[in-house]
């Protein structure tokens, strides 16, 4: 299996500050990789689809980048909404798998 | 707009087979492929498998001996079916739709059943 490794695991941040989660695949996954937000007691949604394509009705403050093995999910201006634990997931090869999560607090 | 439903037991047996429906609302089942992740408590995230409304299958490797996943077109729902369960297989467990190719773009999931493993 590919394994995604997030860093930081949690991150605690100003409301306005701007936030960057990285993600690294253990291989090449081209530009395969998606992102995910889990809020408090909710289930996951998807946020950005193909390393930077971002979803339909996600605020713009949220931006992704990279490809190969190499991502960044950019959160610009951190809300008290934006607290929440934010999942890579690659799905270049079978299994798709993900990230062990990064969770964002206001600080 | 996709709307997904997890129903099931939330207490399961060690050794008894786990099972799971999702009801699907909102989209023809033969839009989408079906997927079933799970989230034990505090952990991360764990795809179990897909099925098209073909009847076509894909599992995860490391659930395949104990995993299967059906799909009932007339009644626009899916069903898991987990057997020998233990400890490790309590779990959050979400249906998911994907409009890609059963492994790509999870969007929407269900709100998430949990399921304990205990005797």
């Amino acid at each position: 299996d590919i394994q995604m490794t997030q860093s930081p695991s949690s991150l605690s941040a100003s409301v306005g500050d701007g936030v960057t989660i990285t993600c690294q695949a253990s291989q090449d996954i081209k530009h395969y990789l998606n992102w995910y937000q889990q809020q408090p007691g909710k289930a996951p949604r998807l946020l950005i689809s193909d390393a930077s394509s971002l979803k339909t009705g996600v605020p713009s403050r949220f931006s992704g980048s990279g490809s190969g093995t190499d991502f960044t999910l950019a959160i610009s201006s951190l809300q008290p909404e934006d607290v929440a634990t934010y999942y890579c997931q690659q799905y270049d090869v079978l299994p798709p798998t993900f990230g062990q999560g990064t969770k964002v607090e206001i600080k | 707009q996709v709307q997904l439903e997890e129903s099931g037991p939330g207490l399961v047996k060690p050794s008894e087979t786990l099972s799971l429906t999702c009801s699907v609302s909102g989209a023809s089942v033969i839009d989408y492929y079906w997927s079933w992740i799970r989230q034990p408590p505090g952990k991360g995230l764990e795809w179990i498998g897909y099925v098209y409304y073909s009847g076509n299958t894909n599992y995860n490797p490391s659930l395949r001996s104990r995993v299967t996943i059906s799909m009932d077109t007339s009644k626009s729902q899916f069903s898991l079916s987990l057997t020998s369960v233990t400890a490790a297989d309590t779990a959050i467990y979400y249906c998911v739709a994907d409009r890609g190719s059963g492994w790509s773009w999870f969007d929407p999931w269900g709100q998430g059943t949990p399921v304990i493993v205990s005797s």
